[in-house]
């Protein structure tokens, strides 16, 4: 059981470059999520879905996209990479009905902005 | 003033050390109460979750949470070095059941 995936773990990209970032989860959550963890600001939300077609801003949306075609896939897209995006992301899912407390997270991608 | 505060450490404690870390947080209208664990390089793991006041237990830990002075608590017994790791507190109500609001974590060190 693979539980949260994420790939790529790390990158570097140049100022005003796109990339995307994957999320797959195999746990049928109806759930998912995605933050951005930065030192001394802690876990902060970007963007949600409560399920497939459904998605919705967190506490940081901007310079993010994001889309949910299947259950199973979440990705977070940059539309043009800024240096203060330097982070690292953390994809996680829940399933409906446990209140959204019990995330699994994924192990992370870690993103350089140059 | 941010919602959930947490004194981020490090905290270094020998080996059987009973640990206390603690949050406290702005919102009274916050019910539901949570600690993650996050090894380095990985993702946060739930470690406890309570509602509402009170105390529970899971082995070697107990969450404790104040309602009335808003004060959530994590102690672990007979601390081991696989303890060191990261311990976020994060909290909910059932208003924003969809976005939980986290601390910025207390770094725990476990030493020989």
């Amino acid at each position: 059981n693979a539980g949260v995936t994420q790939t790529p773990k790390f990158q570097v990209l140049k100022t005003g470059q796109s990339m995307t970032l994957q999320c797959a989860q195999d746990m049928n959550h109806e759930y998912m999520s995605w933050y951005r963890q930065d030192p001394g600001m802690g876990l902060r939300l970007i963007h949600y879905s409560v399920g497939a077609g459904i998605t919705d801003q967190g506490e940081v949306p901007n310079g993010y996209n994001v889309s949910r075609s299947t259950t199973e896939d979440f990705p977070l897209r940059l539309l043009s990479a800024a240096p203060s995006q330097t982070s690292v992301y953390f994809c996680a899912s829940s399933p409906v009905g446990s209140a959204n407390e019990k995330l699994f997270f994924g192990s992370g991608t870690q993103l350089s902005v140059l | 003033q941010k919602e959930v505060e947490q004194d981020p450490g490090p905290l270094s404690v020998p080996e059987g050390a009973i640990v206390s870390l603690n949050c406290t947080y702005s919102n009274s209208a916050f019910q539901y109460f949570m600690w993650y664990r996050q090894y380095s390089r990985k993702g946060p793991e739930l470690l406890m979750y309570t509602y509402s006041s009170g105390n529970k237990e899971d082995g070697r830990f107990t969450a404790q949470v104040d309602k009335s002075s808003k004060y959530i608590s994590l102690f672990i017994r007979d601390s081991q070095p696989s303890d060191s790791a990261t311990y976020l507190c994060a909290t909910f109500n059932t208003g924003t059941a969809s976005k939980l609001t986290f601390g910025t974590g207390t770094r725990l060190q476990v030493t020989l």
